[in-house]
């Protein structure tokens, strides 16, 4: 099984709608991370949590939300969806101080209509 | 703010060697990634520098200059899989990573 799981793995939805992307890991870490990849931009940090009450914006969060629901699960929200957050969305995790690597998900491509 | 530069595409033979090149500017500097993505699929790392000199790992081996803020990878050997979008990613602080946007290779047979 994955370490690192998304769901949906693909979204279609239409503009205004509220839509939820679901991350869980069994890999035992701390922190967690949400990033958007766009053609050319590469990926870009959109929040980041290093335990359950702990929550921090990225460079892009304006127009997103989070909830660290435990250690295991990280969900990104959007409140009222756009055309210009149709992107390739992966959560990541690593361990704590000292840990280098980060681990994604296999992703969650959202169509915003 | 960071500012982290490599190359868009780049196109080479079954078998040849092909570096790809990032040079990175940020506030701060905790290590340089370098990651592998094919099309569609989660980013896996490739390896790991924050000391100045050459990580080898198989076919593929990472440099850095700290100094000069650049980094190589090096892939030899070049197989059809290698196809797919190389990422360097320079770690500013402890708890985040900062990307490039990625450098696409094509292994042509």
């Amino acid at each position: 099984d994955a370490d690192v799981t998304q769901t949906p793995r693909n979204r279609i939805t239409k503009t205004g709608k509220r839509i939820m992307l679901e991350c869980s890991q069994t890999k035992g870490h701390d922190r967690m991370y949400w990033y958007r990849q766009d053609p050319g931009l590469g990926l870009r940090l959109i929040y980041y949590s290093f335990d359950v009450k702990d929550i921090n914006k990225g460079e892009i969060s304006d127009g997103y939300s989070v909830s660290r629901q435990a250690q295991a699960k990280f969900s990104l929200s959007l409140e009222s969806a756009i055309p210009n957050q149709t992107a390739l969305y992966f959560c990541a995790t690593s361990g704590g101080v000292g840990s280098y690597e980060q681990y994604f998900g296999p992703g969650t491509r959202l169509t915003v209509t | 703010g960071q500012n982290i530069d490599q190359p868009t595409e780049m196109t080479a033979t079954e078998g040849a060697i092909v570096q790809i090149n990032c040079t990175y500017q940020t506030s701060g500097f905790n290590g340089l990634f370098w990651y592998q993505q094919h099309a569609g699929e989660a980013p896996t790392f490739l390896s790991y520098n924050v000391l100045d000199g050459l990580e080898e790992k198989g076919r593929f081996s990472s440099f850095l200059s700290r100094s000069k803020g650049y980094s190589y990878l090096l892939l030899k050997e070049l197989q059809m899989k290698d196809s797919a979008s190389y990422l360097c990613a320079v770690k500013p602080s402890d708890y985040k990573l900062s990307f490039g946007a990625g450098t696409t290779v094509t292994v042509r047979a």
